[in-house]
């Protein structure tokens, strides 16, 4: 059974850092491309950051880029998303997913962790 | 990509026929999924490439369109059915999301 979980959430300061971690498993990680998505309490659905399988392109929404960074280890079958210069408006439930798609193909998200809760806040 | 739903929220029974719409800012071709999320819980996927059924998902769920208007329809409103549905574009990144519509008990 496919199985993702999130950790690394917390509370934090405005302008610190916080890294996010995911763990697979029940699937063949390193073949498909992994996303974090982020809900903020009440809100819609966000896309964060993507990675392609073998780590051969990353991507992030404007609203993160040049202060997020998504990688991932397939030997240990993890997803990561450091987070840097953090402000309220990130404060959010961020979820792991898994897409669909194999390989370079892209599909929707099949897959989704629980979420791991970040609150930036003073 | 701009995704665009309607209604935003809408009330409606138990063995309705509803439809939500979803509109892309530019033409994604059939890269579209649609989700399905209750309270508290994560997003489940119920279609992709448009109209495809995810493996599982109730056949009252169908999806429709291609280029840049598209449709969710549920055939039979059932109970578990009362959730926020969200529409994705997965043709280009960064990838978006609708801003979702929430379906509720009349």
């Amino acid at each position: 059974e496919v199985h993702l979980v999130e950790s690394g959430g917390d509370l934090v300061q405005p302008g610190r850092s916080l890294r996010l971690s995911c763990a697979a498993s029940g699937f063949s990680f390193g073949d498909y491309a992994m996303h974090w998505v982020r809900q903020a309490p009440g809100k819609g659905l966000e896309w964060v950051s993507g990675i392609s399988w073998k780590s051969g392109s990353v991507d992030y929404a404007d609203s993160v880029k040049g202060r997020f960074i998504i990688s991932r280890d397939d030997a240990k079958n993890s997803l990561e998303l450091q987070m840097h210069s953090l402000t309220p408006d990130d404060s959010a439930l961020y979820y792991c997913a898994k897409d669909r798609g194999r390989y370079s193909t892209s599909s929707g998200f099949d897959c989704w962790g629980l979420g791991t809760l970040v609150t930036v806040s003073s | 990509i701009r995704m665009t739903q309607s209604p935003s929220s809408f009330s409606a029974s138990t063995g309705d026929r509803v439809t939500i719409s979803c509109r892309a800012s530019q033409g994604i071709s059939s890269y579209l999924a649609w989700y399905q999320q209750t309270p508290g819980k994560a997003p489940k996927l119920l279609i992709h490439a448009a109209s495809t059924l995810q493996s599982g998902v109730p056949s009252r769920f169908s999806g429709s369109g291609s280029g840049t208007d598209f449709t969710l329809t549920i055939s039979c409103l059932q109970s578990e059915d009362f959730a926020t549905y969200y529409c994705q574009q997965y043709y280009s990144y960064p990838r978006t999301f609708g801003q979702g519509t929430k379906v509720e008990i009349k």
